[in-house]
């Protein structure tokens, strides 16, 4: 079965930026979204299709993918971006999601 | 506005199965996929199934294929998702989200979870 590979943890220090790696074999052959997942709350859609934002996102947050990793860029962290994020892609008719990063803004 | 809210939290023992309900309200109930997703104590997410509220065939994930089953009840915007013959690794938050078209099919609206608990 298709796998997502996301590092456990990143940190970053507040009006850095911080990036996310997703990593699956030819993943750029796929549309790679990513959510955030802050403590205690449902996931939020932050990029869809590689590198689109959906109303309401910051312009902070870009997306990208080439060859088998996707990127999720954050822009200036802020606080508030301390969450888990994870990758999802399509394999055929499943969804496969990344194991979920830890995003640290220390 | 676009919601989906779920049922309240449940309690099973080891063996017994969990159905549980995920009301859609402020779209066109047929025109969008619903999936299932579950997230176990501290872990990731876990892809369940999709199903279509139009109709047609459901999609499994081949980890929970034949003990999960998706349902729909057109007459009030309902999906259920249905879990049988649960152990202690099916306790978790169980979500809902609807998969968007215009998105790709990315999930742009999640309820807001159902904790599930299996324990003897």
């Amino acid at each position: 079965s298709y796998e997502l590979t996301q590092p456990p943890s990143v940190s970053v220090s507040p009006g850095q930026t911080a990036s996310i790696s997703c990593s699956g074999n030819k993943l750029v052959d796929n549309y790679v979204c990513w959510y955030q997942q802050r403590p205690g709350q449902s996931p939020v859609l932050v990029i869809y299709q590689d590198t689109k934002r959906p109303s309401g996102i910051p312009e902070r947050f870009s997306g990208s993918n080439s060859g088998n990793t996707a990127t999720l860029t954050i822009s200036g962290t802020q606080a508030m971006d301390e969450a888990d994020y994870y990758c999802q892609a399509w394999d055929s008719s499943f969804v496969v999601f990344g194991g979920g990063t830890k995003l640290t803004v220390l | 506005q676009v919601q989906l809210v779920q049922s309240g939290a449940e309690v099973k023992k080891p063996g017994a199965s969990v159905k549980v309900s995920c009301k859609a309200s402020g779209y066109t109930f047929t025109s969008y996929y619903i999936h299932w997703v579950r997230q176990a104590p501290g872990q990731g997410l876990e892809w369940m199934g999709i199903i279509n509220p139009n109709g047609g065939p459901t999609t499994y994930s081949q980890r929970l294929q034949g003990r999960v089953t998706m349902t729909r009840d057109t007459s009030t915007s309902t999906v259920f998702m249905d879990l049988s013959s649960l152990r202690s690794e099916d306790t978790a938050v169980y979500y809902c989200a609807r998969g968007a078209p215009r998105l790709e099919n990315a999930f742009d609206i999640w309820g807001q979870g159902t904790m599930v608990t299996v324990s003897s």
